[in-house]
């Protein structure tokens, strides 16, 4: 199917490590990238492609895949990370896929 | 570097079109696929369509029957027709570079900061 699946929350303590996952079909073949979205803001990139960072991102944020499903790590959780997260991919049509957001709580 | 921002009408009426553009700047449009996506209040990201400076395009297929994406190279911006509207369409809009550099990647980087259209009379 065309879905990215994502939990709707996740909370870490802070300085912990979390995991955000999305699952999908389309990743078995296709890269997922993640983006960060903060109250009020525009989302911003901050994986992409097998495991990249864009400038400015801190080296706590990485990514993975297996399967179906792709992880975005954060370790050593901030609090300045408390966000929602969206996964992003395409289907084999084109077409563009957004998971339905995790609210990361660092507490 | 390239920043995006989204200009248009913050009002529509019910069964009127909305119409949106963004304005590139800091470097060019010219061969690179563009895209707009959607949130409504509180809802999750929402992709629309995306162009390419050629003009070839891609809808959402959810969407598509209401969609026309356009773009003007001579004057660094894509634009973007929601015809039909109603309050389901209230959303922040947002304009974005899409990067594809191979088939099995791809990503949005940069965002406009996002305009928020109201569809109510």
């Amino acid at each position: 199917s065309s879905e990215l699946t994502q939990d709707p929350a996740v909370s870490v303590a802070l300085g912990q490590t979390v995991r955000i996952t999305c699952q999908g079909d389309s990743l078995r073949s296709y890269y997922a990238s993640w983006y960060q979205q903060k109250p009020g803001q525009a989302p911003v990139l901050v994986i992409y492609g097998k495991n990249n960072r864009p400038s400015g991102i801190p080296d706590r944020f990485s990514g993975s895949s297996s399967g179906n499903t792709a992880s975005l790590t954060i370790t050593g959780a901030q609090a300045e990370d408390e966000a929602d997260y969206y996964c992003n991919s395409r289907d084999s049509s084109g077409n563009h896929l957004f998971g339905g957001g995790t609210k990361l709580t660092v507490l | 570097q390239v920043q995006l921002q989204e200009s248009g009408p913050g009002l529509v009426k019910p069964s009127e079109t909305l119409s949106l553009t963004c304005t590139v700047s800091g470097g060019s449009i010219s061969s690179y696929y563009w895209s707009w996506i959607r949130q409504p209040a509180g809802k999750g990201l929402e992709w629309i369509g995306r162009i390419y400076t050629s003009g070839s395009t891609n809808y959402n297929p959810s969407l598509k029957s209401r969609v026309t994406m356009s773009v003007d190279t001579s004057k660094n911006q894509f634009s973007l027709k929601l015809s039909s509207v109603t309050a389901a369409d209230t959303a922040v809009y947002y304009c974005a570079r899409v990067r594809y550099p191979t088939y099995s990647s791809i990503w949005f980087d940069p965002w406009g900061q996002g305009t928020l259209v109201t569809v109510s009379s």
